[in-house]
């Protein structure tokens, strides 16, 4: 039973650029939530999908905006990006699968902004 | 902004010894979470505890939760090299799976052989 995949592993890009990361949920899980960790700190909630809409944001301005698809599988996308977005992006699942209120947490994307 | 304050900010242990770690909280919980996180990768959950109970056990793993202090606090006993990661704390404020979280600042453990 595949986990949470997120992709790409790392990626750099250049200040003023946009970036799209992917997340595909655990199977059965049909929420997503994405999570930005600078580091050593602990991670901040951005926003998160149900049944393809934006149904809980934290405090990130709207260059942060998200997608669902059928599938549950979610895009991230940054626009615009400044050398603080430089972070861990976390891609978290959650269901009625029996897991209770935890999450399933992907390995998460490297961005470095440069 | 952070809900939640880790104590210690780090803590370095033998092989062998407990390692405790405290979590403070500011607002009303449904639930309260514990995370691993190895060298800056993904989360892995390791116990939930609800607002309701005061005790869980999963393992070597004892969790406690005093709401009236709006405090938890995370035993691993006989702790091993393996567990050298950050732990994090996360409160949820709902009783439904996807609960936002919200996470504190993390202990960073060192279990040296």
């Amino acid at each position: 039973d595949a986990g949470v995949t997120q992709s790409p592993t790392h990626l750099i890009k250049t200040r003023g650029q946009q970036v799209t990361l992917r997340c595909s949920p655990k199977s059965g899980h049909d929420t997503v939530s994405w999570y930005q960790q600078a580091l050593g700190q602990g991670p901040q909630f951005i926003f998160q999908y149900y049944e393809e809409e934006e149904r809980q944001r934290g405090n990130f301005p709207d260059r942060f905006s998200g997608h669902q698809f059928p599938n549950y599988s979610s895009e991230l996308n940054v626009n615009a990006l400044l050398l603080g977005d430089s972070a861990l992006y976390l891609c978290a699942s959650s269901g009625l699968t029996g897991d209770g209120y935890g999450y399933t947490f992907g390995s998460g994307t490297r961005l470095t902004v440069v | 902004s952070q809900q939640g304050e880790e104590d210690p900010q780090a803590l370095s242990i033998q092989e062998g010894e407990n390692a405790t770690m405290n979590c403070s909280y500011k607002t009303s919980i449904n639930n309260l979470q514990w995370y691993r996180q190895n060298s800056g990768r993904g989360l892995v959950h390791l116990i939930l505890i609800r607002s309701n109970e005061r005790e869980k056990h999963s393992g070597r793993l004892r969790v406690t939760l005093d709401t009236s202090k709006k405090s938890s606090s995370l035993l691993i006993t006989a702790s091993r090299a393996a567990d050298t990661a950050s732990y994090f704390c996360a409160t949820g404020t709902k009783e439904t799976s996807g609960s936002r979280l919200t996470f504190g600042e993390g202990t960073q453990l060192t279990v040296n052989p």
